[in-house]
């Protein structure tokens, strides 16, 4: 299994809060994903890294922002959860463009916001 | 903009049973198929991975198959095991770094 952890697994927050999830590799992979899997819509892109420093958007990025200073760590911010962000968020890395190469994705952390 | 449709989205089959799981997608411009498995309350685990030159690709018991122009993808699994029950996933390139999924068929081997 490719080395990914995604912490924390599970989070209970409030509406209004801040709360940040972590994504940890240990592949030297150089693009990172967020995702977010919900009933009915499947899996869709968050944001994305290419490399450190180096981030954009994916198709549903409002009201979230990422951050990578290191090769081995890509965050996802929620500067103020809302209850239609209560889903299960995944974290991906691969070594070369979507495209190219084959995906790895974590354990995934379920986030509920009331 | 790229669309991936599964069918059946549920499957139920006794054990021992050969079985194919659909994919098609809308958009041939694609690089390259990858095939997932997701058990309850769990991440994606990558099953295979199918080049847009390839057309197929096989891991012991599974068979993926890749038609570009007619946009289908087939994931062939022998003998079914009741272990092999689980979700399964199917996602091509969307453009912009973007893997798009299907939603999945959810397989039960029935012992």
């Amino acid at each position: 299994d490719a080395g990914i952890t995604q912490s924390p697994r599970h989070k209970v927050t409030e509406t209004g809060t801040p709360v940040t999830l972590r994504c940890h590799q240990t592949e030297n992979h150089r693009y990172m994903y967020w995702y977010r899997q919900d009933p009915g819509h499947g899996l869709r892109l968050i944001h994305y890294s290419y490399g450190v420093k180096d981030t954009d958007k994916g198709e549903v990025s409002d009201g979230y922002s990422v951050s990578r200073s290191k090769t081995e760590d890509f965050l996802l911010t929620l500067e103020s959860a809302t209850s239609s962000q209560t889903s299960v968020y995944f974290c991906a890395i691969s070594d070369r463009p979507t495209g190219l190469s084959e995906a790895f994705f974590g354990q995934g952390t379920r986030l509920t916001v009331v | 903009k790229q669309e991936v449709t599964q069918i059946p989205a549920a499957l139920s089959v006794p054990e021992g049973e050969n079985l194919v799981l659909n994919c098609s997608f809308t958009d041939s411009a694609i690089y390259n198929l990858q095939w997932f498995r997701q058990d309850p309350g769990k991440g994606l685990t990558s099953l295979l991975l199918i080049q847009s030159s390839q057309r197929e690709q096989t891991s012991g018991r599974l068979n993926a198959s890749l038609d570009k122009s007619s946009g289908r993808s087939t994931l062939y699994i022998a003998a079914s095991q009741p272990g092999d029950s689980a979700t399964y996933l199917c996602a091509v390139w969307g453009g912009s770094e973007k893997l798009v999924f299907g939603k999945g068929t959810k397989l039960t081997v029935n012992p």
